[in-house]
């Protein structure tokens, strides 16, 4: 079946320090999206990626989208205690939406 | 954006009891709902998505007859655990997506905190 697995699954960095989670699908997917959850809260939408090879930016949060459309990554530069939480990737092969098995990011002050 | 409620956020139940959980868009219409399940410090698991006014389409290893769901209109869906037993418990978040089709986001619900005794 779909599989989405992401790594690292926890990362704990000090605040200032960049930070990536890696997205992989077992299957080509027909586009991604990634979202934040916080701590005792409901997943929020951060962003979609459609083409292969895509590269889109949100201040510091760069996500990537890979060639075969198998992988995808988000990049955070200068980490920020507001930046806690845990990031899904979630893809889609159809209507439907597989979410990745989530990396949880400890930002240490 | 758009919001998605879900009521009620927290409920506590006997074992054997049944337990409706309501999700409604509230400035949207969404032609497509999700129900997902989540285990503490784990990822979401999708149990069903339901398109209005058609049957849930279930993944595998969810019991239909188990978590019954109810796409009545473009703004309400609901999930009903019949009864319920204590590995139900669990955090029942739902999302709903817009009429753009199938490349729209997910607006998720603040989720449902499951506790059955």
């Amino acid at each position: 079946g779909q599989q989405v697995m992401q790594i690292p699954q926890y990362q704990h960095v000090q605040e200032g320090e960049d930070f990536t989670t890696y997205c992989n699908s077992s299957t080509t997917l027909s586009n991604i999206q990634w979202y934040k959850q916080r701590p005792g809260g409901h997943p929020v939408f951060l962003i979609q990626l459609v083409k292969s090879g895509e590269v889109k930016k949100q201040k510091r949060l760069t996500f990537q989208f890979g060639e075969a459309k198998k992988n995808s990554s988000l990049h955070i530069t200068a980490t920020q205690t507001t930046d806690v939480g845990t990031y899904f990737c979630a893809g889609s092969t159809g209507n439907q939406f597989y979410f990745g098995t989530g990396t949880s990011l400890t930002v240490i002050p | 954006g758009a919001v998605v409620s879900q009521h009620p956020s927290r409920v506590i139940c006997k074992s054997g009891t049944s337990v409706k959980i309501e999700c409604r868009s509230l400035d949207f219409q969404a032609t497509t709902m999700f129900w997902y399940r989540q285990f503490p410090k784990q990822s979401l698991m999708l149990m069903a998505t339901s398109n209005e006014g058609s049957k849930a389409t279930y993944e595998q290893g969810v019991e239909k007859d188990k978590f019954l769901i109810n796409h009545a209109s473009l703004t309400l869906s609901t999930l009903t655990v019949t009864s319920a037993h204590p590995e139900d418990s669990s955090f029942y978040i739902c999302s709903a997506q817009g009429l753009a089709g199938i490349f729209s986001e997910q607006f998720f619900g603040p989720g449902t905190r499951l506790t059955v005794l």
